[in-house]
């Protein structure tokens, strides 16, 4: 069976502050894949990353950057010099490779003030 | 990347009414799925589209209630038949790209009064 945690249910930060969103996962795949969904309050899912279980190399993507781990089935997620904009669900899910069932976290809700 | 269009976005029904949900991919995908997400919770898969058979369902989800066309590989409709007050959320579509991404469309808001 599948597991997403994020135990981070609501964070809140003033604008600048770095945040980190955490992710822990459980599979007994040795594939998988991990992504990164931002939900604005228009609620669309924006997608963010994705990373397959055999590329541990961390990923920046302008104030974004991410942070695999698999010894310790950690994917976090760190926005540097938070904006208001940022503020959102964020969810992070495992999904297997073989176009099985995606797994989502329950999401932690960032609010950025300013 | 795989663009995804649904509609309606927004609608408010009526209880005892039926909605059919539209959703467009604008490339081919290996997979599409239909999620419901309630408020303020995570999202929940209702079940997988097949392109030209019937869709295959999670538990708690039928397919009186929740009838779902594939009739190609990029277009997909979920009906929420018989609404109650209870079927208020937000229903996503989700398409699994080539490159084993999965992309969403912007969600259909559904409210029953």
């Amino acid at each position: 069976a599948q597991k997403v945690t994020q135990a981070q249910t609501e964070i809140s930060v003033v604008e600048k502050e770095d945040v980190t969103l955490d992710c822990v996962y459980e599979t007994r795949d040795t594939t998988y894949y991990l992504f990164w969904y931002k939900q604005p309050p228009s609620g669309e899912l924006v997608f963010l990353i994705r990373r397959n279980s055999f590329d541990e190399q961390n990923e920046i993507s302008g104030r974004y950057s991410w942070n695999f781990q698999k010894s310790t089935s950690s994917f976090n997620f760190t926005i540097t010099a938070s904006q208001v904009v940022d503020s959102a669900v964020y969810f992070c899910a495992l999904s297997p490779p073989n176009a099985g069932k995606s797994t989502f976290g329950d999401g932690t809700t960032l609010t950025v003030k300013p | 990347s795989a663009v995804i269009s649904q509609k309606p976005s927004r609608d408010i029904c009526q209880r005892g009414t039926s909605l059919t949900i539209q959703c467009q991919v604008d490339s081919q995908v290996t997979m599409m799925f239909w999620y419901r997400q309630q408020p303020g919770q995570s999202l929940t898969l209702i079940a997988t589209a097949n392109q030209g058979s019937e869709a295959t369902y999670e538990s708690g989800f039928v397919i009186d209630k929740f009838p779902i066309s594939r009739p190609n590989l990029t277009f997909s409709t979920l009906t929420v038949s018989n609404m109650s007050p209870e079927d208020s959320s937000i229903y996503l579509c989700s398409a699994r790209s080539s490159g084993n991404t999965i992309y969403f469309g912007e969600g259909s808001w559904l409210t029953v009064v």
